[in-house]
């Protein structure tokens, strides 16, 4: 069965903090890894990494994806309260029946001013 | 352009009665999810529909169901309430699904309460 792995279960920084936020991940016929951020309503997509070694980034935020120990990172640097949020590791992965997104159990961010 | 919508966003039903909910996709997007969120397990796939044909589903009993019209959107429902199925249920969106390649847009959810 496929399974992805979060760690921590939850964080508590001051803001200019810098967090990592850690997703492993067994799946077979890996097709990609996506990262959503969580508030009060849907997750909204942050985002998706395929390929090994190539780091993503948006603003304070980044990720990379190791292909080979199977994990990837979440990176969000100057941390501000806005980032407070629950952070989702979310696996996509192709079966003879169609496709599926297994989601981590998620990281909860808090951060204080 | 729109985003997701799910409709109702609330919904309280009472054990054994069926709930139907529905989600209408980004224009011109073809593959449609479904997810069960609840405290205890997290995010759960359910089923992908693409092209009016579900292509894949999750580990839920046959109480849940699903379908899709040919315009894409999507209704779930769920028969024979049990308190557990009490959680938010999530709709997202994609181009065709391909491989994993394409992002997924999620709608905002129904929170359902079975009582």
């Amino acid at each position: 069965e496929d399974k992805v792995v979060q760690s921590p279960l939850s964080l508590v920084v001051h803001e200019g903090d810098t967090v990592t936020l850690n997703c492993s991940y067994e799946v077979t016929n890996f097709r990609s890894l996506l990262w959503y951020k969580q508030e009060k309503k849907a997750p909204t997509f942050l985002f998706m990494l395929t390929s090994s070694g190539i780091e993503k980034k948006s603003g304070r935020l980044s990720s990379i994806l190791d292909k080979k120990e199977l994990f990837s990172i979440l990176n969000i640097t100057a941390t501000q309260t806005g980032d407070s949020a629950v952070y989702l590791c979310a696996v996509y992965s192709t079966e003879a029946a169609g496709n599926k997104l297994t989601f981590g159990g998620g990281t909860r961010v808090l951060v204080k001013p | 352009k729109a985003g997701v919508t799910q409709t109702p966003r609330y919904l309280i039903k009472t054990r054994g009665q069926q709930v139907t909910l529905s989600c209408s996709p980004i224009s011109g997007h073809r593959s449609v999810s479904w997810y069960q969120q609840t405290p205890g397990q997290g995010l759960q796939f359910l089923f992908e529909y693409f092209s009016e044909t579900q292509r894949n589903k999750g580990n839920f009993p046959g109480r849940f169901s699903g379908r899709q019209f040919s315009n894409s959107r999507s209704e779930m429902n769920v028969s024979t309430l049990e308190l557990g199925d009490s959680a938010l249920y999530l709709c997202a969106s994609s181009l065709s699904g391909r491989g994993g390649q394409e992002t997924q847009y999620f709608g905002p959810g129904t929170r359902l309460l079975v009582l």
